[in-house]
């Protein structure tokens, strides 16, 4: 079983729908990531969330708004997406360490959040 | 030039035999290597870290050249269950970034 919890497994909207991705961890990691995952694509970095604060956006589009309650939860929220939006959503955790091979730096990730925009 | 650059495959091999992938990544300063395993349609999951001194879990060997600015990943007596994508992931950088950047992954086919 994961320790990166999300939820729902699969969402199906319409262009018009507002919905949410959650995300939660108990691992006291304290960054945070959304990740999209395209068919046969390696994972594309969206946000990062560092101590609860947004440290990266990757120009990510504003019909996706990412949002940090708490150091465990982390969510995603959907506003008149696009059929291309339909994805793999992956939300992952680790300890923001300074860069150094120490195990540390482990992403975990999610079971992720199959996507699709009708 | 990308990152992180991986050959997508597919290596399509038999059971028992040896196969090996490599990774190559532009950023000199980069600190921290792994590999990751992806099934179809389920999350990334840690296989290893890549250590300097290369490191060895059973099956699974992973070397870092740092001079050559590579990392790969040789997996011995490949089984049916090693079927899968191999993302080749580097963190760390130019002031200490913790951004991990992904290869695009290397898809193994184990067939009887």
């Amino acid at each position: 079983d994961t320790e990166v919890t999300q939820t729902p497994k699969h969402l199906v909207m319409g262009m018009t729908n507002k919905k949410s991705l959650k995300c939660e961890q108990h691992m006291g990691h304290r960054a945070m990531y959304w990740y999209k995952q395209k068919a046969k694509k390696p994972p594309e970095l969206m946000f990062v969330y560092s101590y609860e604060k947004l440290s990266i956006n990757e120009s990510v589009p504003s019909r996706f708004s990412p949002e940090c309650p708490n150091s465990s939860l982390l969510n995603l929220h959907l506003h008149a997406l696009q059929p291309e939006d339909s994805a793999l959503y992956l939300c992952a955790s680790s300890r923001p360490t300074g860069g150094k091979t120490d195990g540390a730096n482990v992403l975990t990730f999610g079971a992720g959040s199959r996507l699709t925009v009708l | 030039r990308k990152e992180v650059e991986q050959d997508p495959g597919p290596f399509n091999v038999p059971e028992g035999a040896t196969v090996a992938f490599n990774c190559t990544y532009s950023n000199s300063a980069s600190q921290s290597f792994f590999w990751y395993r992806q099934d179809c349609r389920k999350e990334p999951k840690l296989l290893m870290s890549v250590y300097s001194s290369g490191n060895e879990d059973g099956r699974f060997t992973a070397q870092l050249n740092r001079a050559s600015q590579y990392i790969s990943l040789l997996i011995r007596d490949s089984k049916l269950s090693d079927s899968a994508t191999y993302l080749c992931v580097v963190k760390g950088g130019t002031g200490g970034s913790y951004i991990p950047t992904f290869g695009r992954g290397t898809s193994l086919i184990v067939h009887p």
